[in-house]
């Protein structure tokens, strides 16, 4: 089993709509999670973080943390054509676990 | 500006070459590591570093090798034993609070091929 795996995409939204990621981990020690946005040809850019269960909002994003369910999701809420990228899901233990990514389409 | 750099942002190499490829951070972070991604992959660890003089080995260190002789600078070099390194390398920082480790910084990237 993967350490940390996410839906597998490509995700289409239309603008405006909310973006749903999804990402499970496998070590229940693990203490942060992170998410990452990437364009394409680019490094990843950190765009949340979250250490605690429940939601932590920042703008139009939304993490969600389930540590009893191993699970933690990305909302975007209005997605805008710039939101068009793949987002990372990374969780914490001694090192940075990352998952494979998500791509996301968001449709003019 | 704080932030890290990669050197250079292209590189071409050729079949037996060894190539280094530098990163180099001005955020005063213990912690650095190299990746690398394939297209359409994730991120694969090959090597980090918590502390000067010392690093491990992550998942596919395998015909990589490293150095950490200052704490700005983690420079990464491509063996000709690295069978397919062909990739988008990526240099990483963070800081370290109380034994954990913080998000992730990342530089710029090179692109190596392999001719």
């Amino acid at each position: 089993q993967k350490e940390v795996e996410q839906n597998s995409g490509p995700l289409s939204v239309p603008e405006g709509a909310i973006a749903s990621l999804n990402c499970t981990y496998s070590d229940r020690g693990s203490q942060s999670f992170f998410w990452y946005r990437q364009y394409s040809g680019k490094s990843p850019e950190l765009i949340m973080f979250i250490y605690s269960n429940g939601d932590k909002e920042d703008g139009r994003f939304t993490a969600q943390l389930n540590k009893a369910s191993q699970y933690v999701s990305l909302l975007i809420r209005d997605s805008q054509p710039s939101d068009s990228a793949t987002y990372l899901c990374a969780v914490n233990d001694y090192k940075l676990s990352f998952g494979a990514g998500t791509t996301v389409t968001v449709r003019a | 500006d704080g932030g890290i750099t990669q050197s250079p942002k292209y590189l071409f190499r050729k079949e037996g070459q060894n190539v280094t490829l530098s990163c180099e951070q001005n955020l005063n972070h213990d912690a650095m590591y190299w990746y690398r991604q394939d297209p359409g992959q994730g991120l694969r660890l090959i090597y980090y570093s918590q502390i000067v003089n010392d690093f491990q080995k992550g998942d596919i260190a395998e015909g990589y090798s490293v150095s950490r002789e200052k704490k700005e600078s983690f420079p990464l070099t491509v063996t000709s034993a690295q069978k397919n390194p062909t990739a988008f390398y990526l240099c990483a920082s963070s800081s370290v609070v109380g034994g954990f480790l913080n998000e992730q910084f990342f530089g710029p990237g090179t692109r190596l091929t392999v001719l």
